[in-house]
């Protein structure tokens, strides 16, 4: 059974770069029409698409985002990570990672935990 | 983009039905049958009920269900039964390859 786990620092300085992993077992990262994806909720606040990567390298980003986000893949290590640049307190979330089913950016079973991402001083 | 709306709560008996909205464009929800539904329980990540409009994974129970009508997708629990108060979101998949969540519904079971 695919199961994902993030892990990360839990503290990052404002203006810092957010790094997180995502590790995936019980199946391989490289499967065809399987994408990854990470999502995120601010505490007490909904849910927003981050982005999504193929196991070949192709992403695609919230635009919102974009300019600050850098989702990659490792496949030799099942995992896949998440780098956001320049942070701030409103980057503070629940950062979780997800299997994108079918690449269409609405099908995320099974998710991770999630981590907790602080963003202060 | 824009988060698709829906209702910030809804609420029902148990026994009843209930019916949650996800009003987007004709760029997204009103555009491709890929609307996902999920369940979020307190402190939990979320679970997938619904994809593809209308679709339920395996181990979901039947008394969910989903539909769409224009640019507007329907999630609606029958049987309602106290385990099933949570938070729920629709998303989408977008036209500008993207994909979009909605602001999200309390369900309260009275």
């Amino acid at each position: 059974q695919l199961q994902l786990q993030e892990s990360g620092p839990g503290l990052v300085k404002p203006s810092e770069t957010l790094s997180l992993t995502c590790t995936v077992s019980g199946g391989s990262i490289s499967s065809s029409s399987f994408y990854w994806g990470w999502i995120r909720q601010p505490p007490g606040k909904g849910l927003e698409w981050i982005g999504s990567i193929y196991y070949s390298g192709i992403t695609y980003y919230n635009p919102s985002l974009k300019s600050r986000v850098t989702i990659s893949v490792d496949t030799s290590k099942n995992q896949f990570f998440l780098k956001l640049t320049s942070v701030t307190a409103a980057d503070t979330a629940v950062y979780y990672c997800a299997l994108d089913v079918g690449g269409y950016f609405n099908r995320f079973d099974p998710w991770g935990q999630g981590t907790l991402v602080t963003v202060s001083s | 983009q824009s988060a698709l709306t829906q209702p910030a709560s809804v609420s029902g008996s148990p026994g009843q039905s209930i019916t949650i909205s996800c009003t987007g464009t004709s760029s997204d929800v009103g555009a491709y049958n890929y609307v996902s539904w999920y369940q979020q329980l307190p402190g939990k990540a979320p679970k997938l009920m619904i994809y593809d409009v209308s679709n339920r994974p395996s181990g979901v129970s039947n008394r969910f269900s989903g539909s769409k009508s224009g640019d507007t997708a329907s999630l609606t629990i029958s049987g309602l039964q106290a385990e099933d108060e949570a938070e729920y979101y629709c998303s989408s998949f977008t036209s500008s390859s993207t994909g979009v969540f909605g602001g999200g519904t309390k369900l309260t079971v009275l």
